[in-house]
């Protein structure tokens, strides 16, 4: 029953491969993002999708590439891993206005992260 | 452009003893505030969350949080801290826009026992 899910949990690679990431949520939701989380802790957005479609891109490598096939998923493919690709993902989702009841607007909930290691 | 800035990077309190976690925020408009706790090598869950409903907002676990637009503050505070309070929490605040969120940069807290 888990509400928002990614996989793997841990990711260890080497520098120059490629890897993706796959999230999955089961709440109805129509909106999903990406956030990276660095290893003082920071988070930043990077991507999300609403519907399938893309609406936020923040300043990320194009190395970065989000796959939308459904508005339950929301998969992260990164090419050409490098070493400060090092990090916690986070995927996170979320029913906005106008179809959200207002008790859930703008309220995101979040999966339990993905670490990856990059050597 | 909104932001929030935590005006502690770590706190430490004893058990038994009143948490405040700072929280300050910029925004041309009403925010929309929250306060996540991330426990160590887990996911960020909701504590609470501030949306022009009432100023004095209820979580779980026992925080409360007060907006308060005059000081632009959305402070986290329990009366009481128990062990399993020691996490990272993040105040964030979300942009009307895009309901993308913006982060603060984290308070660590660790509770004595």
């Amino acid at each position: 029953d888990t509400a928002v899910s990614q996989t793997p949990k841990y990711l260890v690679t080497q520098m120059g491969n490629d890897k993706s990431i796959k999230c999955e949520q089961n709440l109805g939701h129509d909106t999903m993002y990406w956030y990276k989380q660095d290893s003082k802790k920071f988070l930043k957005i990077m991507f999300s999708y609403n519907n399938k479609e893309l609406i936020i891109n923040e300043t990320v490598p194009n190395r970065f590439s989000p796959k939308s096939p459904d508005k339950a998923h929301l998969n992260l493919h990164i090419n050409s891993l490098e070493l400060g690709d090092s990090a916690v993902y986070f995927c996170a989702s979320s029913q906005d206005p106008p179809s959200a009841p207002a008790a859930l607007r703008e309220t995101q909930y979040f999966g339990p992260g993905t670490r990856l290691l990059v050597l | 452009a909104q932001s929030v800035t935590q005006l502690d990077s770590h706190v430490s309190v004893s058990e038994g003893t009143p948490v405040l976690l700072r929280c300050n925020y910029s925004s041309s408009y009403s925010p929309s505030l929250f306060w996540y706790v991330q426990h160590p090598n887990k996911g960020l869950q909701l504590l609470l969350k501030y949306t022009s409903a009432a100023t004095l907002v209820k979580g779980i676990n026992g925080f409360e949080a007060e907006f308060k637009k005059s000081e632009t503050s959305f402070h986290l505070t329990k009366p009481s801290a128990h062990m399993s309070d020691a996490a990272e929490y993040f105040c964030v605040v979300s942009d009307r826009g895009t309901y993308k969120y913006i982060f603060g940069t984290g308070t660590r807290l660790k509770v004595l026992a």
